[in-house]
C-alpha cells in the first residue's frame, strides 16, 4: 500500500531553516509528482510547490520562490522540503502529498508540525 | 483571501442534503478540473472527488460533484454525523502556474 511517512515535529527560532523529509513506499517513486502543502493553525490549505522526482524539476508557489527548496533522493525514495528564513507565520503543519502535475491525489503524509518561536 | 471562494460554513441535519459551492475564474475552474478534499482536525486531508465528479475507491456515492463555468459544487446526500469536517476545493490555476485551494467550508451536522 502507498505510504508517505514524514519526519517528526520541529521547533525553530526565527531566521532559522527547517528541512522536512517524506519517505515514499508502495509505488514507483518517480512516476508521481510530490506536492508540499501547509496548514497554519486554524487556517486553510496552502500549496507550496511540487517536485518531479523523476527529473528533479520543481515548481514553487510565487510566495515561497525565494525561501523554499525541494529536493529528492531517488535511491531512498525520499522527498525533502527546506524552508529558510523562518518567521512565526511559518508555524504550520507541513504535508507532502503524491499527485499529478496538477493536484495532490489521495495519498498524503501524516504531516509535520513546524513551530517557529523565539 | 483564497483564489477559490467557498462559504466559511454550512450545516444540515442527519439525512439532509447539503451543497458546498466553490467559485473561481477562467484561469482555474473555468478551464481546469476540480478536486474536493475532506479534512478532519489533526489529520491529513483525504481526496473526496477528482476530475469534478469522480469518486476514488471507498468514497460513498452520497458524495457527488458538479462544475459549471467558473463554479463547482460538492453535494452530500443522506448527511451523517461523520461527515462533519472541513471541505476544500482545489484546481490548477494557469495564471499562477500552480494549484489553488478554496478557503475551506466547515460542515456542521446538527
Amino acid at each position: 500500500q502507498v505510504q508517505l511517512v514524514q519526519s517528526g515535529a520541529e521547533v525553530k527560532k526565527p531566521g532559522a531553516s527547517v528541512k522536512v523529509s517524506c519517505k515514499a513506499s508502495g509505488y514507483t517513486f518517480t512516476h508521481y509528482y510530490m506536492h508540499w502543502v501547509r496548514q497554519a493553525p486554524g487556517q486553510g490549505l496552502e500549496w507550496m510547490g511540487w517536485i518531479n522526482p523523476s527529473s528533479g524539476g520543481t515548481n514553487y508557489a510565487q510566495k515561497f520562490q525565494d525561501r523554499v527548496t525541494m529536493t529528492r533522493d531517488t535511491s531512498i525514495t525520499t522527498a525533502y522540503m527546506e524552508v529558510s528564513r523562518l518567521t512565526s507565520d511559518d508555524t504550520a503543519v507541513y504535508y507532502c502529498a503524491r499527485g499529478t502535475i496538477g493536484l495532490p491525489d489521495n495519498h498524503w503524509g501524516q504531516g509535520t508540525l513546524v513551530t517557529v518561536s523565539s | 483571501q483564497s483564489v477559490l471562494t467557498q462559504p466559511p460554513s454550512a450545516s444540515g441535519t442527519p439525512g439532509q442534503r447539503v451543497t458546498i459551492s466553490c467559485s473561481g475564474s477562467n484561469s482555474n475552474i473555468g478551464s481546469e478540473t476540480v478536486n474536493w478534499y475532506k479534512n478532519l482536525p489533526g489529520t491529513a486531508p483525504k481526496l473526496l472527488l477528482y476530475n469534478n465528479d469522480q469518486r476514488p475507491s471507498g468514497v460513498p456515492d452520497r458524495f457527488s460533484g458538479s462544475k459549471s463555468g467558473t463554479s463547482a459544487s460538492l453535494a452530500i446526500s443522506g448527511l451523517q454525523s461523520e461527515d462533519e469536517a472541513d471541505y476544500y476545493c482545489a484546481a490548477w490555476d494557469a495564471s499562477l502556474n500552480g494549484p489553488v485551494f478554496g478557503g475551506g467550508t466547515k460542515l456542521t451536522v446538527l
